[in-house]
C-alpha cells in the first residue's frame, strides 16, 4: 500500500505564476519529510527537509510547511520559471528503520509554459 | 563536492543476458542503497549495504543481487535480465547518523 501520496499528479502553469503541491502520507512513525526536485533524465536534488511538528522552511522561492497531526506537508513555488519544470518528490523518513529506510511518493510533475 | 556517480547512465540488454551497474561515492558514507523508479511509482527499494560485505534486502530484491567489496563502490547485478527489468535504477548513500541520503544520477536500462 503507497503510503506516500502526492497530488496533483502533474499541473501546468504560465512563467510568473504560483502553484501549491501537496503530499499525505501514512508513515509511521515519521521521522522527517523531504521534498527532492528531479529535472527530466536526472536524479533527485533535495530542496528543503522538515523534522519538526508545523516546520516551515523556506528557499529561495520554494516554501514547504508540515503538519505532522495531519501527517500533510505543503510545497509552495512563488513566481515560476521554466526551469523549474520538473518533478517533484515528496519522501518521508521511517523513524523506526535504523538503515534510514525512505518512503516516497510517485511525485507531481509540474510543467511551467511561457 | 559531495558526489555519488553512476555508471554506465543508459544500457541496452536482451533479455537473458547479465547487467551491471555501478555506483560509486566519494564520502566514505557507510550505508548505500540502490532503487529502480517506474512511471506512476516512488521509487523502490533493491538493496542496502550497511558497509563492505554487510547487505540486507529491500522491498523488491527479487531477480537482482548485489556486491560491495570497498565502502565507496556499490555494484547492482542482474543475472538473466528479464523486460520487467526495464527501469531507471538510482544508487544512494548516507553518512552514519544522517537522514539524509545524496543520490546518483540514475542508470536507464532497456531489456529488449
Amino acid at each position: 500500500k503507497t503510503q506516500v501520496e502526492q497530488s496533483p499528479q502533474s499541473l501546468v502553469v504560465r512563467q510568473g505564476e504560483n502553484c501549491v503541491l501537496q503530499c499525505n502520507y501514512s508513515v509511521t512513525p515519521d521521522n522527517h519529510l523531504r521534498w527532492f526536485k528531479q529535472d527530466t533524465g536526472k536524479g533527485l536534488v533535495s530542496l528543503t527537509v522538515l523534522v519538526h511538528e508545523n516546520d516551515k522552511t523556506s528557499n529561495g522561492r520554494y516554501s514547504a510547511t508540515l503538519d505532522k497531526d495531519a501527517k500533510h506537508s505543503t510545497l509552495h513555488i512563488t513566481a515560476t520559471l521554466l526551469d523549474d519544470t520538473a518533478t517533484y518528490i515528496c519522501v518521508v523518513g521511517d523513524r523506526g528503520s535504523a538503515l534510514g529506510r525512505l518512503h516516497f511518493g510517485a511525485g507531481t510533475q509540474l510543467i511551467v509554459i511561457p | 563536492d559531495m558526489k555519488v556517480t553512476q555508471m554506465p547512465r543508459y544500457l541496452i540488454k536482451r533479455m537473458g543476458e547479465n547487467v551491471l551497474l555501478e555506483c560509486g561515492q566519494d564520502m566514505s558514507h557507510e550505508t548505500m542503497y540502490w532503487y529502480r523508479q517506474d512511471p506512476g511509482l516512488g521509487l523502490q527499494l533493491i538493496y542496502i549495504s550497511y558497509d563492505v560485505d554487510s547487505n540486507s534486502e529491500g522491498d523488491i530484491p527479487k531477480g537482482y543481487r548485489v556486491s560491495r567489496k570497498k565502502r565507496e563502490h556499490f555494484s547492482l547485478i542482474l543475472d538473466s535480465a528479464k523486460t520487467n527489468q526495464t527501469s531507471v535504477y538510482f544508487c544512494a548513500s548516507r553518512d552514519r547518523g544522517d537522514a539524509e541520503q545524496f543520490f546518483g544520477p540514475g542508470t536507464r536500462l532497456t531489456v529488449l
